[in-house]
């Protein structure tokens, strides 16, 4: 069965960069693009950007454009979200998507709690 | 950029009644590639919906979707107590993809 498992939540102070993983499982990982949602509390979810698995191209959210970069390795079937200069409005938690073949986004990884305080 | 309005913001209802959901957007969304989700309290967005009235996997059918161009409808129908939960629409054939504001269907 399609999995998409993420990695643990973590802590940062201010000014730090994040990565997050995404392992897949269950299926071809190059069939199928990744997405990256954020989530803070009480807010609705936030579409962060894309990578199209199969040759790396991507494609970022104006919003985070110049601090966001999302890469994999398909080696490892796992694609990652890196964000960097975070501010404590960056406290969210963070979702990879797997797009389907009607450009849904069916799965979902369980979600990484990072928290950027002082 | 495209901006999804979800009413009501509260919807208060009982088992067994039925909720209509709206979804507004600000411009003419392709219908292929708006989608409605479920979200409990610390769990990821469930796919109900996508392609406006297309049921995801293991989806119940008391859930169906309806509309075009600006406006669309989520339905359920009969709710169920594990029902209860916040519901956005989503477009997602354009960045950024946005997320309407949510509903929130309350006993």
């Amino acid at each position: 069965q399609v999995q998409l498992v993420q990695s643990g939540a973590e802590v940062k102070k201010p000014g730090a960069s994040v990565k997050v993983s995404c392992k897949a499982s269950g299926y071809t990982f190059t069939s199928n693009d990744i997405h990256w949602v954020r989530q803070a509390p009480g807010q609705r979810p936030e579409w962060m950007g894309w990578i199209k698995t199969a040759n790396g191209n991507t494609k970022y959210s104006q919003k985070f454009q110049g601090r966001v970069t999302i890469t994999r390795d398909t080696s490892a079937n796992t694609a990652y979200m890196e964000l960097s200069s975070l501010r404590s409005e960056d406290t969210a938690l963070y979702y990879c998507a797997r797009e389907g073949v009607a450009g849904q986004w069916e799965y979902w990884g369980q979600g990484t709690l990072v928290t950027v305080s002082s | 950029e495209i901006v999804l309005t979800q009413s009501p913001g509260t919807l208060s209802l009982s088992p067994g009644e039925r909720a209509t959901l709206s979804c507004r957007a600000s411009q003419s969304v392709i219908s292929s590639y708006l989608g409605w989700y479920q979200q409990k309290p610390g769990q990821a967005p469930r796919l109900l919906i996508y392609g406006t009235s297309r049921r995801a996997a293991g989806i119940p059918d008391r859930f169906s979707g309806s509309g075009s161009g600006t406006d669309f409808t989520l339905t359920i129908n009969r709710l169920e107590p594990e029902d209860f939960a916040v519901y956005y629409c989503q477009q997602f054939a354009i960045s950024p993809a946005p997320f309407g504001g949510g509903t929130k269907v309350e006993i």
